[in-house]
């Protein structure tokens, strides 16, 4: 879905390094999440927020920080980057209205943590 | 909170043949219902969902059944094609556009 935009698409880094990963959408969602998924494994959810000034931890944040810069944009951050980091990062959004809207994800970030 | 369960955790099936996911959930306060279906590498994207106030719910050669009493609900893909190969996820939610509690997923393998 072109809606929601994930950058880097791919990224190594080394033990220690502190990397952020991006997420932008143009739904106009209010909500947005971030999940990891390890290989041949489910979505764990690590942040959510439902406005600009809402962020709430999910099931696994530790290591992990966020910033939610406008309704567009999620961001998270690995403060100091450690191997079993390496997964797949996906961000979603969701829409709170009268009918409401399910998720949508973006295209994923590939981190390697060496 | 939320618990998902889905079975089974891998499924082979012949080129033609149906095949039945399920998954049952805990909170019965929840009312919403998507599946994704997981491409190797790709995004999760949503198939097929379900609200409460239905009890199936069909997409050319999906459906989705829902058991508000029992709390299951099953995805059932009919005319099964190799396309169809892909890892399918199951979630639970309050309402639509609230978070989602996901099931553990099920690698579907069509066999030509």
């Amino acid at each position: 879905d072109a809606d929601v935009t994930q950058t880097p698409r791919n990224r190594i880094t080394k033990t220690g390094k502190r990397i952020m990963l991006e997420c932008s959408q143009t739904k106009g969602h209010d909500r947005m999440y971030w999940y990891r998924q390890d290989p041949g494994l489910g979505l764990q959810l690590i942040y959510y927020s439902f406005d600009v000034k809402d962020i709430n931890k999910g099931e696994i944040s530790d290591g992990y920080s966020v910033s939610r810069q406008a309704q567009a944009k999620f961001s998270l951050s690995l403060e100091s980057a450690i191997p079993n980091q390496t997964a797949l990062y996906f961000c979603a959004t969701s829409d709170f209205g009268l009918a409401g809207d399910t998720q949508y994800f973006g295209p994923g970030t590939r981190l390697t943590v060496l | 909170g939320e618990n998902v369960e889905q079975h089974p955790s891998t499924l082979s099936v012949q080129e033609g043949d149906s095949a039945v996911i399920k998954c049952t959930y805990s909170d019965s306060a929840s009312n919403y219902f998507p599946w994704y279906k997981q491409e190797l590498g790709k995004r999760p994207q949503l198939i097929i969902d379900i609200r409460s106030n239905v009890g199936e719910k069909k997409d050319q050669r999906i459906a989705v059944t829902l058991n508000k009493t029992a709390k299951h609900f099953s995805l059932h893909i009919t005319e099964t094609q190799p396309e169809d190969s892909a890892v399918y996820f199951c979630a639970a939610s309050l309402y639509a556009g609230n978070m989602l509690t996901f099931g553990g997923g099920t690698r579907l393998m069509v066999k030509p």
